[in-house]
């Protein structure tokens, strides 16, 4: 499974953007580029994905580099209930997520 | 509402007991999956089944046994041959493609 690294944390402050960086340098070119966040004691929640272009959705943006060797994910206004655990992860069509630590996001009021 | 059920939320057992965790879903997927988290890590794969009837072992398969009778069902047995089972336990499901996975509310597991 190709790899990924995040930082160990963030911060933000409440109402703005926060950019959450991750490093996959061995993606392959089938490899998607799947977004989860996990609240405290919950499970799991699907954010974004995303394969060469851009993405947005009503949570979130991605944005993949040209070379795909790393992407952002963009949360346009931070509030309190994004403080979670986001994990980056490198998935083939069809194939299982492999989780990663993630980066804990921090959001100050 | 469609989802993903687990149940209970929390469970307590001695060592050396085997106890099931259910897992329910009424999304109509083809596949199912089971994770395991300890705290401060990320997600495990347990086992994970891609149709009725036929399941795989994931990265930590070992005292863990499951079955896929029902496309709803994919119950797992934490089984006293795992040496360290106090875990949060959660179960996912997906259409099986390249989409999200669903994930369920998690079983906190505490053996004593």
């Amino acid at each position: 499974d190709a790899k990924t690294t995040q930082p160990n944390s963030m911060e933000s402050n409440e109402e703005e953007p926060v950019h959450l960086p991750c490093n996959h340098s061995t993606i392959s070119g089938t490899d998607y580029i799947h977004w989860y966040r996990q609240l405290p004691s919950q499970g799991p929640e699907y954010v974004i994905h995303g394969l060469t272009s851009n993405v947005n959705n009503r949570m979130a943006s991605l944005a993949i580099a040209e070379d795909r060797k790393s992407s952002t994910l963009i949360l346009h206004r931070a509030t309190l209930r994004d403080a979670a655990v986001y994990y980056c992860i490198l998935k083939e069509y069809g194939n299982k997520l492999v989780f990663g630590a993630g980066t804990i996001l921090r959001v100050k009021s | 509402d469609g989802g993903i059920t687990q149940s209970p939320k929390y469970l307590f057992r001695k060592e050396g007991q085997n106890v099931t965790l259910s897992c329910e879903q009424n999304l109509n997927h083809d596949a199912m999956y089971w994770y395991r988290q300890d705290p401060g890590q990320g997600l495990r794969l347990i086992y994970y089944s891609q149709i009725v009837n036929d399941f795989q072992k994931g990265d930590i398969a070992e005292g863990y046994s499951v079955s896929r009778e029902k496309k709803e069902s994919f119950p797992l047995t934490v089984t006293s041959a795992q040496k360290n089972p106090t875990a949060f336990y959660l179960c996912a499901s997906s259409d099986g493609g390249g989409r999200e996975q669903f994930f369920g509310p998690g079983t906190r597991l505490t053996v004593l």
